[in-house]
């Protein structure tokens, strides 16, 4: 199985600050027909998951401006340029290129 | 409107059968993959399982191979995952999913 490892697990951020999250596969996730197939969410308290990334860097619609993803083969970073209170949750990246589809094991982003 | 409503949770003894269901909304179900992931109390998300979109590529973790069993209605719009076999590492929030939409969840809690 392909294991994603986050870091930090915890990651307090002052309002208005960027913050980055890590995301390290075991394998490599560029799949056969070339996309890295590596996709991050977020999960506000008492929501179900919302996808904000997919294949690496490519932003869902209605996703503001300040999440990217980037990153290549094996590690990948999520980047929230400006945090807003809004942002505050858990986010987990995840890949599909190999099965079983594997999550990383959570980033949980509070307000300092 | 992209919608997807899971139901069928509930309190299920070790060794009993659930059936839960995901009703679609706003995109048609043949067209895509559909998913169930889920979540145990105070842990991260864990993918359970997949199917494409004509119902004969499916796939799952380890974990419920054998146990589990994923199926769509295509006609019905809806999605499906019959679990057998319960145990007490079963419970858990699941999620049916398209990747870039998820449901709101149901609970399943295996207990005596």
């Amino acid at each position: 199985d392909a294991v994603l490892t986050q870091s930090p697990l915890s990651l307090p951020v002052t309002l208005g600050q960027p913050a980055s999250i890590s995301c390290k596969s075991s394998q490599s996730v560029v799949h056969s027909d070339g996309n890295t197939r590596l996709n991050w969410f977020q999960q506000r308290p008492g929501q179900s998951p919302r996808r904000l990334i997919y294949n690496l860097s490519n932003r869902d619609s209605g996703v503001p401006d300040r999440f990217s993803g980037s990153g290549s083969g094996t590690d990948f970073t999520l980047k929230i340029s400006r945090v807003e209170a809004e942002d505050v949750g858990v986010y987990y990246c995840m890949q599909y290129t190999h099965w079983p589809h594997t999550f990383g094991q959570g980033t949980k982003l509070e307000i300092k | 409107e992209v919608q997807l409503v899971a139901s069928g949770g509930g309190l299920v003894q070790p060794g009993g059968s659930l059936r839960l269901s995901c009703a679609a909304s706003g995109f048609t179900t043949s067209n895509s993959w559909m998913n169930w992931v889920r979540q145990a109390p105070g842990k991260g998300l864990e993918w359970v399982a997949n199917i494409g979109p004509d119902g004969s590529d499916k796939y799952y973790v380890d974990s419920v191979k054998g146990r589990f069993t994923i199926s769509k209605d295509n006609a019905e719009n809806s999605l499906h995952l019959q679990m057998n076999s319960l145990r007490g590492e079963d419970t858990a929030v699941y999620y049916c999913g398209r990747g870039d939409k998820w449901g709101q969840g149901t609970l399943v809690t295996v207990s005596s």
